[in-house]
């Protein structure tokens, strides 16, 4: 059973765009929500990660925004540039225990 | 760089076989999960370990297992190898427990192919 469920599974913005990828959970024992950015032949990268006690966290032009309530976050990529093209994958888990990964979107910025 | 390092990078096996994929955690990092990522999926969660000790499992058969050595690093082993066994296989590292983030730190992963 996907315990997170992530879309959309391709995006395509032009450079200088916003980029948005959603993701949903379940569980609500998650208190741990990390993007993962990962180039072909690469692992995963963590690029952000936010906890449910706050609903925004911005690191440069990466910001993710939580929603509780609806048990929903999203990553949204500004200013988007040729060089963030990759797969993102989002992931939730309870601290200390395994990673459960969306299926992943993958992004192309075109010049 | 994340300071984990997988050996080897690539790797072909027939089926039947077996197989040891090995992992160097990040510095001070107790504790190392490995994760199956078929093609064009996200990764999928195998196991952990914990100072040695398995604490955490995925939905995945016995023939999957591991070690975790004093010094935290660790191996996977893979018994009567399967065409759908064919994945990266990832290695993180991480220190849970950590004041902050429990941020999990991935390798560049292994490149199994089983034919």
């Amino acid at each position: 059973q996907q315990q997170v469920k992530q879309s959309p599974q391709s995006l395509i913005v032009q450079k200088g765009g916003i980029s948005i990828i959603n993701c949903a959970y379940e569980n609500t024992a998650f208190d741990y929500f990390p993007w993962y950015q990962q180039f072909p032949g690469k692992g995963p990268a963590l690029l952000i990660a936010i906890r449910p006690d706050v609903s925004e966290k911005k690191e440069g032009r990466f910001t993710i925004s939580f929603n509780k309530s609806a048990k929903q976050f999203s990553l949204h990529i500004m200013d988007s540039q040729p060089g963030d093209s990759a797969t993102y994958f989002c992931a939730a888990s309870k601290t200390g225990y395994a990673l459960n990964f969306g299926k992943g979107t993958s992004l192309l910025v075109t010049p | 760089e994340t300071g984990v390092t997988q050996s080897p990078t690539h790797l072909i096996k027939t089926r039947g076989q077996q197989v040891t994929l090995r992992c160097s955690s990040q510095s001070g990092h107790n504790t190392v999960s490995w994760y199956q990522q078929a093609l064009g999926q996200g990764p999928q969660f195998i196991f952990q370990y914990y100072r040695e000790e398995e604490n955490g499992r995925g939905n995945f058969p016995p023939r999957f297992s591991g070690l975790q050595f004093p010094n935290y690093s660790s191996e996977l082993n893979v018994n009567a190898l399967e065409l759908d066994d064919s994945a990266l296989y990832l290695c993180a590292s991480s220190l849970p427990g950590s004041i902050g983030l429990t941020e999990a730190f991935f390798g560049q992963g292994t490149r199994l192919t089983v034919v």
